[in-house]
């Protein structure tokens, strides 16, 4: 039964396209996370939802527009691909802060390759 | 600027031997530590956390150390087993992590268990 799902977990696209990562918890967390892990295998947060609220926003590109349509989705849409945008991303899920529970629970990958 | 890093990216150890993982951090207000495993094609999985106000904190096979003056800490796996090598990232944060708390990863070790 998976806890944390992402779609597609492959994705090759040119430059210049507009592509959307989808991902789902079943789990009934609160939080949903948006990660990018480089060539350099350097994992980092780009956004984080509580509630469908954005409460964390680094300073990624505004061509990636993250959206949650209810508490159990986190949709990552990337505009005007460039070849740098080339990573692992994943998603994750965490029950609300207060929760004693503090990890992140982390979907398998989607990744994207722009040629 | 990376401020949880993990100097050695590769680590061989034979099985049943102690695993020693390290990672060092800058920020000084980082109080909470965690440590992900993560295999190949999958997402890290949670392995075992630490806040500040301890220096040690144990789960079966797994003990993380926290040496604050040093900004230091390390994981220990004891004893090692081959379903055991995967990379490993520790991450840090600032209060309890979640979605008003960023987690900041490091880079990763690759622990290989020899049988």
């Amino acid at each position: 039964d998976t806890a944390v799902s992402q779609t597609p977990k492959y994705l090759v696209t040119q430059m210049g396209n507009d592509k959307s990562i989808k991902c789902e918890q079943n789990l009934g967390h609160d939080t949903m996370y948006w990660y990018k892990q480089d060539s350099k295998k350097f994992l980092k947060i780009m956004f984080s939802y509580n509630n469908k609220e954005l409460i964390i926003n680094e300073t990624v590109p505004n061509r990636f527009s993250p959206k949650s349509p209810d508490k159990a989705h986190l949709n990552l849409h990337i505009n005007s691909l460039e070849l740098g945008d080339s990573a692992v991303y994943f998603c994750a899920s965490s029950q609300d802060e207060t929760s004693a529970t503090y990890e992140q629970y982390f979907g398998p990958g989607t990744r994207l390759t722009v040629t | 600027d990376q401020q949880v890093k993990q100097n050695s990216p590769s680590l061989s150890v034979q099985e049943g031997r102690i695993s020693i993982l390290n990672c060092d951090y800058t920020n000084s207000m980082f109080d909470y530590f965690l440590w992900y495993k993560k295999y190949p094609a999958e997402g890290p999985t949670f392995l075992i956390s630490i806040s500040s106000i301890k220096d040690k904190n144990e789960d079966g096979r797994f003990t993380v150390f926290l040496n604050k003056s040093a900004k230091h800490l390390s994981l220990h796996i004891v004893p090692s087993q081959p379903g055991d090598s995967a990379v490993y990232f520790c991450a840090a944060s600032v209060g309890p992590p979640g979605g008003y708390q960023k987690v900041t990863f490091g880079t990763g070790t690759k622990l290989q268990v020899i049988p």
